[in-house]
């Protein structure tokens, strides 16, 4: 069965330093791989994905991702925090074999200490 | 840009209403999907269509009814309102066809009180 695995419920982490988000999945076929990012009371806004090509991609707000089909990974990095990426974190596969449905993992809530 | 909007952001209904969620996507999007959000859980979902008037049961559709009459708008139901169904709903659209890229983009929620 197709998961999606975040194993880190809670992360706090200093302004300036690096974040490094965990995601790891379950899916036979090739994965189409997405984080999103949600501030408090609102909806997701994406911050990028993964179809194909080069493994390490780009996003929006400073962010990247790095697929690694050996490890079945997609984790998500920023070099350095800002107090304005505090938010919910939520990686997704999409399971492209059944109307584009999502494959959510559970979330992970970022915290910003000054 | 993609825009997707739902029809409220906060609603506060009695056990036993009717309620009626509206979702409306305005980029001609094949996909249209109902989550719940709850604290712990992520993003579960509860309905979705891929054609108008199409829908297909998501992962925990007891107690939700959906309607698609129209490309853009999907409706959420909830036919007779409990309080284990106070949570944020999210709709989300995406467009799947030859050279879609599955991307699903999400309306702002409507958090949802059942007193």
């Amino acid at each position: 069965a197709q998961s999606v695995t975040q194993p880190d419920i809670h992360i706090t982490v200093s302004e300036g330093a690096s974040l490094e988000l965990r995601c790891n999945y379950s899916y036979g076929a090739t994965p189409y791989l997405f984080w999103y990012v949600q501030s408090p009371g609102q909806g997701l806004q994406l911050l990028l994905k993964y179809f194909s090509g080069d493994t390490l991609v780009q996003g929006i707000k400073g962010f990247e991702a790095e697929f690694k089909r050996s490890q079945s990974s997609f984790n998500l990095r920023k070099p350095s925090v800002h107090w304005s990426d505090a938010a919910e974190y939520f990686c997704a596969v999409a399971l492209t074999d059944s109307w584009g449905k999502f494959q959510f993992g559970a979330g992970t809530q970022v915290v910003v200490t000054p | 840009d993609v825009k997707v909007t739902q029809s409220s952001r906060y609603l506060v209904k009695r056990t036993g209403e009717k309620v009626f969620l509206e979702c409306v996507q305005d980029m001609d999007h094949e996909n249209m999907f109902w989550y719940r959000q709850d604290p712990g859980l992520g993003l579960r979902l509860i309905y979705f269509s891929y054609d108008v008037k199409m829908k297909e049961k998501g992962d925990i559709p007891e107690g939700y009814s959906v309607s698609r009459e129209k490309k853009e708008r999907f409706s959420l139901i909830l036919e007779s309102a409990s309080t284990n169904q106070t949570s944020m709903y999210l709709c989300a659209s995406s467009d799947t066809r030859a050279g879609g890229t599955d991307t699903q983009y999400f309306g702002p929620g409507t958090r949802l009180t059942v007193l």
